[in-house]
């Protein structure tokens, strides 16, 4: 099946630092992905949608300044979080879709930020 | 996309068949039913999709009212790493995001 990996699993920063996560898939092209975010014991909130070669687009009240979303290649695409505070830890999650039949979504594993 | 609407929480005893209902009474007739699972601190996982005809695969049964309206998913004999929340998501085969309501979680006991 599709795997979608993510690095890191887990980062820990300080307030004002930028933290950069990857999501990669692995054994499947995928020119749209997307970036959610989840706080705890709340459902996953989609925070972007990125495709290869072109800007994001972001869902309402995400600042694209602040997450930074670059999609370079057909096999990656990467989340900055930058100036992290505190209220920016969370745990988030990429998609990526399938680019052959059904459009079917595969998630990574997360990465769980925490921001002191 | 349609709304779902699932339960907050239900429970199933280990090796017994949890049943997990979803309304989806606005569908379209172009949206799936999609079910997807999230086991704590860990991606969602996809279990199963239809359109109008029941499905099954090695996960689950996916049954549909004839008039679309509402869906069950099915885990013929729930085990202790089933516990997870399960969510419904209804949506076209275009390709868009997958967006998450608040699911159901399902706590499997021995």
């Amino acid at each position: 099946g599709a795997v979608v990996s993510q690095h890191p699993s887990w980062v820990i920063c300080k307030s004002g630092t930028s933290v950069k996560i990857e999501c990669r898939s692995l054994d499947f092209q995928a020119t749209t992905m997307f970036w959610y975010r989840q706080f705890p014991k709340q459902s996953l909130m989609l925070m972007a949608t990125s495709n290869e070669g072109s800007k994001a687009t972001y869902e309402q009240g995400v600042e694209k300044d602040k997450f930074l979303i670059n999609h370079a290649s057909l096999t990656l695409s990467t989340l900055t979080v930058t100036s992290a505070h505190p209220e920016d830890s969370s745990f988030y999650i990429c998609s990526a879709r399938v680019d052959r039949h059904n459009n079917e979504q595969f998630f990574g594993p997360g990465t769980r930020l925490t921001v002191l | 996309d349609a709304k779902t609407t699932q339960p907050p929480s239900m429970d199933c005893a280990e090796g017994r068949a949890a049943n997990l209902p979803c309304n989806h009474s606005t569908i379209s007739g172009n949206e799936y039913v999609y079910w997807y699972r999230q086991i704590h601190s860990q991606g969602p996982q996809y279990i199963i999709h239809g359109l109008k005809n029941n499905e099954t695969n090695e996960m689950a049964s996916l049954i549909i009212t004839e008039d679309r309206k509402s869906s069950t998913l099915i885990l013929p004999h729930a085990t202790l790493r089933d516990t997870a929340v399960y969510y419904c998501i209804v949506r076209t085969q275009a390709g868009t995001a997958l967006i998450f309501g608040k699911g159901t979680t399902l706590s499997v006991s021995s």
